[in-house]
């Protein structure tokens, strides 16, 4: 799977809008794009996937750039129990039942 | 989502004991299990991967004896951690998957294990 770079942290106000960046310069054609959190002492949970449009979901947004190089997530309103690790990852979608790697994520503060 | 479960949530042992940690797909059928370790601080590593029915495959690094992986049916598959050692003290996730046609992984809520 293609590699991704994400801040290492990123802190937001409580009820205000986050945008989360992921590069992902390498991805190819088949490469979905995928965003995962991890709350403290947790699983991870999916927050929500794209190929190439903009997606939306109850949790969050994705917008996917038009080269898809990059992507943000999007927390339209921030809650304390949004504090998490986000992670982006890339799966192929021709790669049948491989797992999802993770790569170090962004670790989001949320002040109230 | 499709639900995983763990259990134990948390287990403390002692140095030179085995510990099973069972993972449990509630409402669907995972064909392939997954087990990641998480240190503290740190992302979720890799340590192997299991279709049901056959033998699981470990990561480079990861030692096959020492950990256990059992894939018996389409819902259930266990980690035992044998002869436990205190730098085995983790956060064990696991995840199933094998809803077509996307082949999500849904994953576990951990098991925190130390090793005293």
């Amino acid at each position: 799977d293609a590699k991704t770079t994400q801040p290492n942290s990123m802190e937001s106000n409580e009820e205000e809008p986050v945008h989360l960046p992921c590069n992902h310069s390498t991805i190819s054609g088949t490469d979905y794009i995928h965003w995962y959190r991890q709350l403290p002492s947790q699983g991870p949970e999916y927050v929500i996937h794209g190929l190439t449009s903009n997606v939306n979901n109850r949790m969050a947004s994705l917008a996917i750039a038009e080269d898809r190089k990059s992507s943000t997530l999007i927390l339209h309103r921030a809650t304390l129990r949004d504090a998490a690790v986000y992670y982006c990852i890339l799966r192929d979608s021709n790669s049948g039942n491989t797992p999802l790697v993770f790569g170090k994520g962004t670790r989001l503060s949320v002040i109230a | 989502g499709a639900v995983v479960s763990q259990h134990p949530s948390r287990v403390i042992c002692k140095s030179g004991t085995s510990v099973k940690i069972e993972c449990r797909s509630l409402d669907f059928q995972a064909t392939t299990m997954f087990w990641y370790r998480q240190f503290p601080k740190k992302s979720l590593m890799l340590m192997a991967t299991s279709n049901e029915g056959s033998k699981a495959t470990y990561e480079q690094g990861v030692e096959k004896d020492k950990f256990l992986i059992n894939h018996a049916s389409l819902t259930l598959s266990t980690l035992t951690v044998t002869s436990a050692h205190p730098e085995d003290s983790s956060f064990y996730i696991c995840s199933g998957s094998g809803r077509a046609p996307y082949n999500e992984q849904f994953f576990g809520p951990g098991t925190r294990l130390t090793v005293l």
